[in-house]
């Protein structure tokens, strides 16, 4: 079956270090993949996202790459900010209704 | 986009009692999908939800400890009954966007603790 994995935290960084949070997938066919944000106290909200191959999703200095050869959509920013901490999910959807949700990433920034 | 907004926010409950949490999406959407979320984990999705049937389980949930609502395109309730202190989590709403583009919308949630 379809599945996320992401690499497990907390990462811990002082800003304006550089962030890579690593996510494979396994699904049939093309998913979609994302990165989902969630801040203390909310919901989750939408990183960034890509639909097929080689595309880059890109949003708030925030970028992931669709590598179909190595199933990965690693996500990196190149300088972090306090304010960017939070939980991080990759998520796949391949078809059907559900999406499939990593087990998140929780990011510590420290100033 | 899709504003989503629950009630209430957060709550805490006494064992044996149920709870009902309300959606309401800005839009009208097709499907709405409730999860839970325990603390420092994953989400689960517990149901989706679609206007005018029954709404479809996932595997663990049953609609007896989790009936769900969806009277109109844009609401949507979740009842957690009979609560124990193993239903504390945080409950989210959550529509797709339409069109096909697959992405999701998730409202604030609803932290929920059981005595």
């Amino acid at each position: 079956g379809n599945s996320v994995t992401q690499m497990e935290g907390p990462v811990t960084l002082s800003e304006e270090a550089f962030l890579t949070i690593n996510c494979t997938y396994t699904a049939t066919g093309y998913p979609s993949l994302f990165w989902y944000v969630q801040y203390p106290g909310e919901g989750l909200q939408l990183l960034l996202k890509a639909t097929k191959a080689d595309d880059k999703g890109s949003n708030k200095g925030f970028e992931a790459t669709y590598r179909k050869e190595t199933t990965s959509f690693h996500l990196e920013k190149g300088s972090v900010q306090v304010s960017d901490s939070a939980v991080y999910f990759c998520a796949l959807k391949a078809g059907g209704f559900k999406t499939i949700f990593g087990a998140g990433t929780r990011l510590f920034v420290k100033a | 986009s899709a504003v989503i907004s629950q009630k209430p926010s957060r709550d805490i409950c006494q064992r044996g009692t149920s709870l009902t949490i309300q959606c309401q999406v800005d839009s009208q959407v097709t499907m709405m999908f409730w999860y839970r979320q325990q603390p420092g984990q994953s989400l689960t999705l517990i149901a989706t939800a679609n206007q005018g049937s029954e709404a479809t389980y996932e595997s663990g949930f049953v609609i007896d400890k989790f009936p769900i609502s969806r009277p109109n395109l844009t609401f949507s309730t979740l009842t957690v009954s009979n609560m124990s202190p193993e239903d504390s989590s945080i409950y989210l709403c959550s529509v797709e966007r339409s069109g096909g583009y697959n992405e999701q919308f998730f409202g604030p949630g609803t932290r929920l603790t059981v005595l």
